[in-house]
């Protein structure tokens, strides 16, 4: 069973702080990797993927990837209270095989 | 340029109904995922269609659940004889040709309500 695992939260932190968002996954063939933020009762919306071992930047978000470690993880930078969302990472095995985590749900405090 | 298109949002059916659940890929787009969630987890893999294929089916129910992408027309997900545990938002997903680093589309879900 290929298992992709996530701390549930809830994470709360303050406005401007970082938040850190981790995700690590069972399947050593896993090729690509994503993150996706979904608001309460709306659907998920893709902000990150990452493919390559090392960090990628885009704004106030970065995605690091250590497959060694099986582990992937989101920073958010200067966070924000409209960032407060659940944080889904998703894994990629082959085509059309993409697994989610059950989320964590982040809260940033004004 | 429309996105992935669900319906209907909501749909309430009682015990033992048919539920049908359309979705309409964005344009481009040959290769449609659906995938529940239940409230308070995360997404699960129900079924992989391409036009009039059935790519992978691993995460449908083996009962009551089936799946089309006719070569005209939406996806539709069918669950028959709905029972109070298929409440949840099905959520579809569109795609082209899935490249390793694409990612998926979501539509904005059906949320099914069992009463």
């Amino acid at each position: 069973q290929k298992e992709v695992e996530q701390n549930s939260g809830p994470l709360s932190v303050p406005e401007g702080a970082i938040a850190s968002l981790n995700c690590t996954y069972s399947d050593r063939g896993s090729q690509s990797f994503f993150w996706y933020r979904q608001y309460s009762g709306k659907s998920p919306e893709l902000i990150m993927f990452i493919y390559s071992n090392g960090d990628k930047e885009d704004g106030r978000f970065t995605a690091q990837l250590n497959k060694a470690s099986q582990y992937v993880s989101l920073l958010i930078r200067d966070s924000q209270p409209s960032d407060s969302a659940t944080y889904l990472c998703a894994v990629r095995g082959g085509p059309g095989d993409m697994r989610f985590g059950a989320g964590t749900r982040l809260t940033v405090k004004p | 340029n429309a996105g992935v298109m669900q319906n209907p949002r909501h749909l309430v059916r009682r015990r033992g109904q048919e539920a049908r659940l359309r979705c309409s890929p964005m344009k481009g787009h040959s290769h449609v995922y659906w995938y529940r969630q239940l409230p308070e987890e995360g997404l699960k893999f129900m079924v992989y269609l391409q036009k009039e294929n059935i790519i992978d089916e691993s995460g449908m129910p083996k009962e009551r659940f089936s799946a089309e992408f006719p070569k005209e027309g939406p996806s539709i997900l069918r669950i028959q004889q709905v029972v109070r545990g298929d409440s949840a938002a099905y959520f579809c997903a569109s795609s082209p040709p899935p490249a390793i680093n694409y990612g998926y589309t979501f539509g904005s879900g059906t949320r099914l309500t069992v009463v």
